[in-house]
């Protein structure tokens, strides 16, 4: 029973370059949760995604990122024309329910922008 | 916002003590969550209250959680160096669909 997938673990881009992280919940999730998480801190809210609807993106910047969880397949974090800034520890994590539920988190990706 | 908000930010003790860190956070919740991050890994959940609850145990973790003081506490009882890692409260706030948020956490070191 694979819990919480990840990929790529590490990523490296240069700028202006884009970069795509995946993440396919554990089996019978619904809910998925993105957060960022910078060197010894703690992590930051992202978006908050069910099956094909984005209940909640407060916390990503208003260009250049987005986020979606198809029907089918993983949810995808995308960011775009990447800069230096946007290197991080992006984590995902996928619940069975919503405001009751344990959260279950990948190992990460870890994206560097030269 | 009703992010947690942990205290200390770091905290260093002998193996076998006890170490307690706390949690604040801002608004009405509908549970309180406690993770555990080993450095350069995901979060692992380590338990969960409600907000009728006032005190839970899993194994050596006793947690309390204050909805009057919008406050909790995460006691680890006979440390060992393995629980050497960032501990973080988690919260959602009590209406529909919320977000969970995550404080900055309480890095943890314990002495052999």
């Amino acid at each position: 029973n694979a819990g919480v997938m990840q990929n790529p673990r590490h990523l490296v881009r240069r700028r202006g370059q884009e970069a795509r992280l995946r993440c396919s919940p554990m089996k019978g999730h619904s809910h998925v949760y993105w957060y960022r998480q910078l060197p010894e801190e703690g992590l930051k809210f992202m978006v908050y995604l069910q099956k094909e609807n984005i209940i909640d993106e407060s916390g990503m910047p208003k260009e250049r990122f987005s986020a979606e969880f198809p029907k089918e397949g993983p949810s995808i974090l995308r960011i775009q024309q990447v800069v230096r800034g946007d290197s991080a520890a992006y984590f995902c994590a996928s619940s069975s329910t919503v405001n009751t539920g344990e959260l279950f988190f990948g190992e990460g990706s870890r994206l560097t922008v030269l | 916002s009703q992010q947690g908000e942990e205290d200390p930010q770091a905290l260093s003790i002998q193996e076998g003590e006890n170490a307690t860190m706390n949690c604040s956070y801002k608004t009405s919740i509908n549970n309180l969550q406690w993770y555990r991050q080993n450095s350069g890994r995901g979060l692992v959940h380590l338990i969960l209250i409600r907000s009728n609850e006032r005190e839970k145990h899993s194994g050596r973790l006793r947690v309390t959680l204050d909805t009057s003081k919008k406050s909790s506490s995460l006691l680890i009882t006979a440390s060992r160096a393995a629980d050497t890692a960032s501990y973080f409260c988690a919260t959602d706030a009590s209406i529909r669909d919320d977000k969970i948020i995550f404080g900055k956490g309480t890095r943890l070191h314990i002495l052999p």
